[in-house]
């Protein structure tokens, strides 16, 4: 009964090297979101969906893009991955006004 | 500028006592605040939310309080076990008509020895 599905659960790319992470959702929720989190760190959220609409926060960096094509699926695109880049990526959902749903989370590694 | 601090430093605890969280903030002035528990290598789990007319909130083991005037929630665990231990987060919310968007606080550690 998995309700927010990350894939995959750990992903090594090369740096400079494009890369996808994909997130469903079984809960039917109208917001999905995605975060990044370093090691002993805040999650640093990127951007989120409500709905169709997307909303890029002011600082996430334009090598990260994000594609929503219907409401259970999510894909966080890494257009150019640099040695900063490594961390963990959450997903989450929720509805307007709830506590967020976090997936197990895909940890990336760039060598 | 708007900061959301915890504690970084890991809380040791005995098994059986109360452990209790801190969660300061400034230059927000939220609708509600949730804590959520994260395990290594896992995504953040939401135990609690509490709004800004609520002074307290419990459940089961969990007890948060809310205090807008000093800016401050606190998160008690009453006797606390070893599989309370974990990483605990703070968010505060800024809701807006894009969604519910939350701003986490770096996350306290708490370790409880048997």
């Amino acid at each position: 009964d998995a309700m927010v599905i990350q894939n995959p659960r750990y992903q090594v790319t090369q740096f400079g090297k494009p890369v996808t992470l994909s997130c469903s959702q079984t809960l039917n929720h109208n917001v999905m979101y995605w975060y990044q989190q370093k090691s002993s760190q805040a999650p640093k959220l990127l951007f989120h969906y409500y709905d169709k609409d997307f909303n890029n926060e002011a600082d996430t960096p334009d090598n990260f893009q994000s594609r929503r094509p219907n409401t259970s699926f999510c894909f966080l695109d890494i257009r150019s991955p640099g040695l900063g880049d490594a961390a963990m990526y959450l997903c989450a959902t929720s509805t307007r006004e709830s506590e967020q749903f976090f997936g197990p989370g895909t940890r990336l590694t760039v060598l | 500028s708007q900061k959301i601090e915890q504690n970084s430093e890991a809380l040791n605890i005995q098994e059986g006592k109360t452990a209790t969280l801190t969660c300061n903030y400034t230059n927000y002035s939220p609708a509600y605040l949730q804590w959520y528990r994260q395990d290594p290598g896992r995504g953040p789990v939401f135990l609690l939310l509490i709004r800004e007319n609520e002074k307290e909130k419990r459940k089961e083991r969990l007890k948060v309080t809310f205090d807008t005037t000093l800016k401050q929630s606190l998160f008690h665990i009453t006797a606390s076990q070893p599989a309370d231990s974990a990483t605990y987060l703070c968010a505060l919310d800024h809701n807006n008509n894009a969604g519910n968007m939350l701003t986490f606080g770096g996350g306290t550690r708490l370790m409880v020895k048997p």
